[in-house]
């Protein structure tokens, strides 16, 4: 069965850096888009970052343009996001998802919490 | 960008039938997904492409698209079906969520 599991979650302070990373089993991960998409407390869904099977094909939303990295290793059949210059509003829970296409998630992980603080 | 408005909260009682509505402009060109999210917990999609199942989900949750409003009906409440729902669909290059909407069982 699919399954997504996220790690590196943690308090950091603001304007540091944190990497999150989502191991993948029960599916051929390189035939598929993978996104991350998070939860503020008592928020909605916000997908931050999607990425194409190959890699090749990024989006990054505005929220987190030029601050965050998505990135995938098909061989260790993973999923990363690099978080540089947090902001307290960065504070979530964040989910990595697989992509169905054109565009709808089937599959979640359980969410990795980062929060943002001094 | 594309906005999907949904109504904060809807209340049924148990075993009426909840409907859920989630507006956008000409969103009945799109196509719309549904997503139960409990307490503590990811998200679970329950209808994706306006109608259509994930294996698993019951026969009670159904959807509808057109126009302007996107549906998701749950008929047959329970307090199991008590949860946090969003709709969402996808916009050119960008995955737009509505707001949610927590269903309450009274």
């Amino acid at each position: 069965q699919v399954q997504l599991v996220e790690s590196g979650g943690g308090l950091v302070k603001p304007g540091g850096s944190l990497r999150l990373s989502c191991a993948a089993s029960g599916f051929t991960f390189s035939d598929y888009y993978m996104s991350w998409i998070r939860q503020a407390p008592g928020k909605g869904l916000e997908c931050i970052s999607y990425i194409s099977s190959s890699g090749s094909t990024i989006y990054d939303a505005d929220s987190v343009k030029g601050r965050f990295t998505i990135s995938r290793d098909n061989a260790k059949k993973s999923l990363y996001l690099q978080m540089n210059s947090l902001r307290a509003e960065d504070t979530a829970v964040y989910y990595c998802a697989r992509v169905s296409r054109p565009v709808w998630f089937a599959y979640w992980g359980q969410g990795t919490l980062v929060t943002v603080s001094s | 960008s594309y906005v999907l408005t949904q109504p904060p909260s809807v209340s049924v009682a148990p075993g009426k039938t909840a409907r859920i509505t989630c507006g956008g402009d000409n969103i009945g060109s799109n196509s719309v997904h549904w997503y139960q999210q409990k307490p503590g917990q990811a998200p679970v999609l329950v209808l994706y492409s306006d109608t259509a199942r994930p294996s698993g989900i019951p026969e009670r949750f159904s959807g509808s698209n057109s126009g302007n409003t996107a549906t998701l009906t749950i008929s047959r409440v329970g307090a199991g079906d008590e949860a946090d729902y969003y709709c969402q669909v996808w916009d050119r290059i960008t995955v737009v969520f509505g707001g949610g909407t927590k269903l309450t069982v009274l």
